[in-house]
């Protein structure tokens, strides 16, 4: 079965600093898909970037960066300029191509994150 | 920008209780599923739905649980006789297409409190 770990509960940055925040996931699947999912307070959790395992490349979504390093099982996110509207609760996830009704849709505990103006 | 909306943002329910957590996926999407986060645990998948029927089901999804879409825009999960472990936060989510076809969006979630 697939683990996905956050080892910071949580976080805070100042206002237009930079913050990464870790993920680590255990799995024997060669293909699969990770993802980074915000949720601001009392608002619906929304994805801010994909990443295909077998794609080399870090995804990258304007301010939002991974760094996917695929031997070590690792995917974290980094936050450029940090701003306000990123406080929130960030949850890493894993999922297989095949798992095509979210059954075996795993999230991390995820990571509070406090941006400080 | 289109969103999946859940009411009540948040429900207290005496045990034993019946409660119906309403759900609103977005207009064009086929696939519904249901999600909890325990407070301080992972969240959970708990079942998705397709053309009308339960396509899986997690092993949390006992019999106490039920899934219906009952006019073709509300996607409800029952539980029939709450239980003080059912407390979480319940999230549904639609997609288009299949799960790892294209985006799921989430709702902001049913605080469910069983007292």
């Amino acid at each position: 079965a697939q683990t996905v770990t956050q080892s910071q509960p949580e976080m805070s940055v100042q206002e237009a600093e930079t913050v990464t925040l870790s993920c680590t996931y255990d799995t024997s699947e060669s293909n699969y898909y990770l993802f980074w999912y915000k949720q601001p307070p009392s608002r619906q959790m929304i994805l801010v970037i994909r990443q295909e395992a077998y794609k080399q490349q870090n995804a990258t979504e304007n301010r939002f960066s991974v760094n996917f390093q695929k031997a070590a099982k690792s995917f974290s996110l980094k936050i450029s300029d940090s701003q306000l509207g990123d406080t929130a609760m960030y949850f890493c996830a894993f999922m297989k191509p095949e798992d095509n009704y979210g059954q075996n849709f795993v999230f991390g505990p995820g990571t509070r994150l406090s941006v400080l103006p | 920008e289109p969103e999946v909306t859940q009411t009540p943002s948040h429900q207290v329910t005496q045990m034993g209780q019946e409660v119906i957590l309403r759900c609103v996926p977005i207009s064009n999407h086929l696939y519904f599923y249901w999600y909890r986060q325990i407070l301080g645990q992972k969240v959970e998948f708990l079942v998705s739905f397709y053309n009308n029927e339960i396509s899986e089901k997690s092993e949390i999804f006992d019999d106490q649980f039920s899934v219906e879409r009952p006019d073709g825009s509300n996607f409800t999960l029952k539980i029939r006789s709450t239980k003080l472990e059912d407390s979480a936060m319940y999230f549904c989510a639609s997609s288009e297409r299949g799960f790892g076809d294209t985006e799921a969006f989430f709702g902001q979630g049913t605080r469910l409190t069983v007292v």
